[in-house]
């Protein structure tokens, strides 16, 4: 499986941007990039995917580099709800399931 | 998106008992999975639930251990037999299309703490 990096830990402030890191150096050309989020108590939540393009959906944007090797998850403008765990995941050709890594912990301060 | 229902929310049980965990879905899907989140940590992935055959496991889990079930494209069920207090978890059911662009969709989960 193709493996993700990111951060443990990210903190931001309520109502500013935020810009969550993820490193995939051996993503393959038909990889999928997802992100997830899990509030705290909750199941996760999807947030978004993207190929080779950058994506826009209601929840967040997300900006893919020209190699392919990392990408950013970008919240426009946090909100204490946006508290939670992050994970970036690769969807690989064939295999229609989710490998979690660790993930990034976003604490928003108020 | 799908609307994952799990019951029961939580449990407590005793060690050596099994018990079964049911996922409902809304609406007819193609995937069905089983995860596995211990104290603090991340998810893990059980097995993929396949309608009218066989789960397939992941590395490390077993059917002896973890039997699932999915008679039809909306229902589900994990047991988790002969439970120990290292089977003290939250067990979630996802739901996709199946294609490596189609997002999972999940439950809650299901708290379970052995005794």
């Amino acid at each position: 499986d193709a493996k993700t990096t990111q951060p443990n830990s990210m903190e931001s402030n309520e109502e500013e941007p935020v810009h969550l890191p993820c490193n995939h150096s051996t993503i393959s050309g038909t990889d999928y990039i997802h992100w997830y989020r899990q509030l705290p108590s909750q199941g996760p939540e999807y947030v978004i995917h993207g190929l080779t393009s950058n994506v826009n959906n209601r929840m967040a944007s997300l900006a893919i580099a020209e190699d392919r090797k990392s990408s950013t998850l970008i919240l426009h403008r946090a909100t204490l709800r946006d508290a939670a765990v992050y994970y970036c995941i690769l969807n690989s050709l064939g295999l229609d399931k989710l490998v979690f890594g660790a993930g990034t912990i976003l604490r928003v301060k108020s | 998106s799908a609307v994952i229902s799990q019951k029961p929310s939580r449990d407590i049980c005793q060690r050596g008992t099994s018990l079964t965990i049911q996922c409902q879905v809304d609406s007819q899907v193609t995937m069905m999975f089983w995860y596995r989140q211990q104290p603090g940590q991340s998810l893990t992935l059980i097995a993929t639930a396949n309608q009218g055959s066989e789960a397939t496991y992941e590395s490390g889990f077993v059917i002896d251990k973890f039997p699932i079930s999915r008679p039809n494209l909306t229902f589900s069920t994990l047991t988790v037999s002969n439970m120990s207090p290292e089977d003290s978890s939250i067990y979630l059911c996802s739901v996709a299309e199946q294609g490596r662009d189609q997002p999972q969709h999940f439950g809650d989960g299901t708290r379970l703490s052995i005794l």
